[in-house]
């Protein structure tokens, strides 16, 4: 089955600057693949998503680009914000299969 | 609110006794989808039902848990003879099925804790 890897667990910017989580996949067959920002104590919310016949996605600060040859993705956050701080979850799905999710990267933003 | 909702959001249990949860999916939503999330881990995928029919079930889903969807509707998930390892967040989420791209909407959880 899927197997997804997410690094790094925790990462500390300055506000302002840039923020990358990365994360590998396992089966070739997936081709979705969301992130989920989950602030603590909330539920996670999906912030952006990628397929798999499309290299890059941006929407405002947020960014993600997908490598299928190298199975890997990341999310890219600019001008980072404290409300940015959270923690952010990867995924990836095929057809029917379920989500499998990375263990998540706990990201603080330090103003 | 017309987002998933889920009861009890806390539960707190004795080991050996049954607790049930409910989730209650957007409206729209035929696909609802069962997670457990531990501390510091993310969802992990437990079951999921399309309508009333349950589609896949993970092996972590052991004999003591039970999921229905009867009416294709809301949800509930029993687990028996809760073990202190049950302890986690259930989180519970829908979606439609729109080719494989089918964005998932999460609940806000119902925390377990066995004691």
């Amino acid at each position: 089955g899927e197997n997804v890897e997410q690094h790094p667990s925790t990462l500390s910017v300055q506000e302002g600057d840039s923020a990358v989580i990365k994360c590998t996949y396992s089966d070739s067959a997936s081709n979705y693949f969301p992130w989920y920002k989950q602030e603590l104590g909330k539920r996670p919310q999906l912030i952006i998503d990628i397929r798999s016949n499309v290299g890059e996605k941006k929407d405002q600060r947020i960014a993600v680009t997908l490598n299928k040859t190298a199975k890997h993705f990341s999310l890219h956050i600019t001008e980072t914000q404290p409300e940015d701080s959270a923690v952010y979850f990867c995924a990836a799905k095929g057809g029917n299969t379920p989500l499998v999710f990375g263990k998540g990267t706990r990201l603080s933003v330090i103003a | 609110d017309t987002g998933v909702s889920q009861d009890p959001r806390h539960k707190i249990t004795k080991r050996g006794q049954n607790v049930t949860f409910r989730c209650d999916p957007i409206s729209e939503h035929n696909r609802l989808y069962w997670y457990r999330q531990t501390l510091g881990q993310g969802p992990e995928f437990l079951t999921y039902f399309q309508n009333e029919a349950q589609l896949e079930k993970s092996r972590l889903l052991s004999d003591r848990f039970s999921a229905e969807r009867p009416k294709g509707s809301f949800s509930t998930l029993e687990i028996q003879r809760t073990e202190q390892g049950d302890s986690a967040m259930y989180l519970c989420a829908s979606s439609l099925p729109r080719d494989s791209y089918n964005e998932q909407f999460f609940g806000p959880g119902t925390r377990l804790t066995v004691l």
